[in-house]
């Protein structure tokens, strides 16, 4: 199993400021994924970020709103850019715990309030 | 294109009634594997089951047991004899292989006393 941390847990914040989100793991993996839940919605895949290489951005998504680094194989951040309360959500880090496909571990989550 | 459909957008029961989640999968992929997610008021989320789409027995956990049919392309849960505990937001998902999961909406189990 992998065991993901993320930081901040939750955060208010004003209209127009950015905020980084940390996601560390207790083992080295090759791929981390960020996800988005809107209020009372379900997962939405943000970004692929392998370490090494730019991130990969799903459709909807641009690098320039959520800037992403993986400077190593435990480590990864995301950034939400120039927030408006349209970005309150939950985002969350997770990778494969090892597999076929195996089991995809979540942090807890960040849980954003943009004011 | 992959897809997951859980019509049931909420749910309530009372404690110890049996409750199924029903979830429904497309894709074209012949190997892939469908997962269930617990999300309690908390907000994290607990795994439950992985399956692939090689392995049709279903499979049971205690109170709760899972029921696979790749010709109605369904993936349903079942909670046995429900508790208040029970109460959250449940996810139905689908991938193939080191790929994106692709989520259900969600179906919301509310279990009251």
């Amino acid at each position: 199993s992998a065991v993901i941390s993320q930081k901040p847990s939750r955060d208010i914040c004003q209209r127009g400021t950015s905020l980084t989100i940390q996601c560390q793991v207790d083992s080295q993996v090759t791929m981390m994924f960020w996800y988005r839940q809107q209020p009372g919605q379900s997962l939405t895949l943000i970004a692929t970020a392998n370490q090494g290489s730019e991130a990969t951005y799903e459709s909807g998504f641009v690098i320039d709103k959520f800037p992403i680094s993986r400077p190593n194989l435990t480590f990864s951040t995301l950034t939400v850019s120039n927030m408006s309360p349209e970005d309150s959500s939950i985002y969350l880090c997770s990778v494969y715990g090892g597999g076929m496909a195996g089991e995809l571990f979540f942090g807890e989550g960040s849980r954003l309030t943009v004011l | 294109a992959q897809k997951v459909t859980q019509a049931q957008t909420e749910i309530s029961v009372v404690e110890k009634e049996d409750v199924t989640l029903d979830c429904v999968y497309e894709t074209r992929d012949t190997t892939y594997y469908l997962f269930w997610y617990k999300q309690p008021p908390s907000g994290e989320l607990v795994f439950l089951i992985r399956r692939n789409s090689f392995d049709e027995q279903n499979e049971i956990s205690g109170r709760y047991s899972w029921n696979f049919q790749k010709s109605t392309s369904s993936f349903n849960f079942t909670i046995t004899a429900s508790q208040v505990v029970d109460s959250a937001v449940y996810f139905c998902a689908l991938n193939t292989g080191f790929q994106k999961l692709v989520f259900g909406t969600g179906t919301r189990l509310l279990v009251s006393p």
